[in-house]
């Protein structure tokens, strides 16, 4: 079953503008990382945030976490063509990754020129 | 660095016929995953292998086997296709461990007639 459920499914912004994407999950969990994936490409890891931390930023990507709520937010500044992609929330179960990790169905986010 | 190879990228099959898919690390991680990527969907996990000598089953094992060859290789059977098991199917590695991030190959874009 999917653990996570982004919001929106999909996102059109202007170049230049902020991107956000919301992941909400049902269980516990001991880390929750974020993915992007390129149209026909594999997916590649952007971020990991750990069940106590509540914000970590790396270069224009700031993500938070909130145990309490179930949900994560992604955020990409000053958004650029290249961030077009879909984008994916996944946690881990009790093995903490090490048994695989549970994707939500995605954000897809198309950045205008 | 190659990463995470996967071959073949683009295969058509017809019912009841059986195909292996291989995957490859050069990363010397323990872990290995095979997932599968529906339209609209999220990855979901079909087997893992969290060291050299080990599979365990995913959320959605049914119609697949895995053998993990040595610590490099992880390949994916369809022993009779069906056309449900059209998809397309990713294998990831990780480090040892949860709280890490997983490496995926490009996929295998698999059609079963």
């Amino acid at each position: 079953s999917q653990q996570g459920e982004e919001d929106p499914q999909a996102l059109s912004i202007q170049e230049g503008e902020n991107a956000t994407m919301n992941c909400s999950y049902k269980t516990s969990i001991n880390n929750l990382q974020w993915y992007r994936q390129n149209s026909g490409r594999g997916l590649v890891h952007l971020i990991l945030i750990r069940s106590n931390e509540r914000e970590k930023h790396s270069g224009r990507l700031r993500v938070t976490l909130d145990t309490s709520k179930k949900s994560s937010s992604l955020l990409i500044t000053a958004s650029r063509a290249a961030d077009t992609a879909s984008y994916f929330c996944a946690t881990d179960g009790s093995g903490g990754g090490a048994d695989g990790l549970t994707f939500g169905k995605g954000t897809h986010l198309i950045i205008q020129p | 660095n190659a990463g995470v190879t996967q071959t073949p990228k683009f295969q058509v099959l017809k019912t009841g016929q059986s195909m292996t898919l291989q995957c490859a690390q050069d990363m010397n991680h323990n872990s290995m995953y095979w997932y599968r990527q529906d339209p609209g969907m999220g990855l979901r996990l079909i087997y893992y292998s969290a060291s050299e000598g080990t599979t365990d089953k995913g959320e959605v094992p049914n119609g697949y086997n895995v053998s993990r060859l040595n610590k490099r290789e992880f390949s994916l059977r369809l022993e009779s296709a069906a056309p449900s098991q059209t998809s397309v199917y990713f294998c990831a590695s990780s480090g040892t461990g949860g709280g890490v991030p997983q490496h995926f190959g490009d996929g295998t874009r698999l059609s079963i007639l």
